[in-house]
């Protein structure tokens, strides 16, 4: 089975600082991971994704994402947050052999201006 | 920029009602999604569709629910008789083909389905 943990229901910080999102996975070989970004009444947008190749990905919106297979984690992270980045994001992973998307528990980003 | 559109944005109805949730997937995709997420929950895989029929379902699809694409645009989810734990958000998504190596689903603004 499939699994993505994200540790902090929420993550607080101040704009122009770096911001960090925190996720772990577990899957049966080799992983596709996905982030995705939710703002109120509004759908899950997607940022970036890790299949294969370099290690750091990059995404929309100045947001990249570090992939360490030792760890098993896929942290979502963005040199300087702006406010505007406040929103739920989720953590997103899927077998290589599979099909279905299998969700953290959403993370809150908060940046204070 | 394509887009995944869903319909009604809400919908309420009794216990016991059947409902139909609507999707527009994007145009030249060709695998489909229903998801959901229940007020403070984690989202949920919900089913999986290609070439006309069901390739993957988690266990909460059970027999009261069935999708369908009746035509080359639309892409549906029915509950026939619904129950208060079918209060959820349901999103559709959609994916291109392996030809074109798109590996992410784009999801659409989700149905706000509630029992009452």
């Amino acid at each position: 089975a499939q699994s993505v943990a994200q540790p902090e229901d929420q993550v607080n910080v101040a704009e122009g600082n770096p911001l960090t999102v925190k996720c772990t996975y577990s899957v049966s070989g080799n992983p596709y991971l996905f982030w995705y970004v939710q703002y109120p009444n509004r759908g899950l947008q997607f940022l970036l994704k890790y299949i294969t190749g370099d290690n750091l990905v990059k995404g929309s919106y100045g947001f990249e994402a570090e992939f360490n297979k030792s760890q098993t984690s896929f942290h979502l992270k963005k040199p300087s947050a702006l406010v505007s980045d406040s929103a739920l994001y989720f953590c997103a992973v899927r077998g290589a052999a599979g099909n279905k998307l299998t969700f953290g528990g959403g993370t809150r980003v908060l940046v204070k201006p | 920029e394509p887009e995944v559109t869903q319909t009604p944005s809400h919908q309420v109805t009794q216990m016991g009602q059947e409902v139909i949730l609507r999707c527009v997937p994007i145009s030249n995709h060709l695998y489909f999604y229903w998801y959901r997420q229940i007020l403070g929950q984690k989202v949920e895989f919900l089913v999986s569709f290609y070439n006309n029929e069901i390739s993957e379902k988690s266990e909460i699809f059970d027999d009261q629910f069935s999708v369908e694409r009746p035509d080359g645009s639309n892409f549906t989810l029915k509950i026939r008789s619904t129950k208060l734990e079918d209060s959820a958000m349901y999103f559709c998504a959609s994916r291109g083909s392996r030809i074109g190596s798109s590996y992410e689903q784009y999801f659409g603004p989700g149905t706000r389905l509630t029992v009452t």
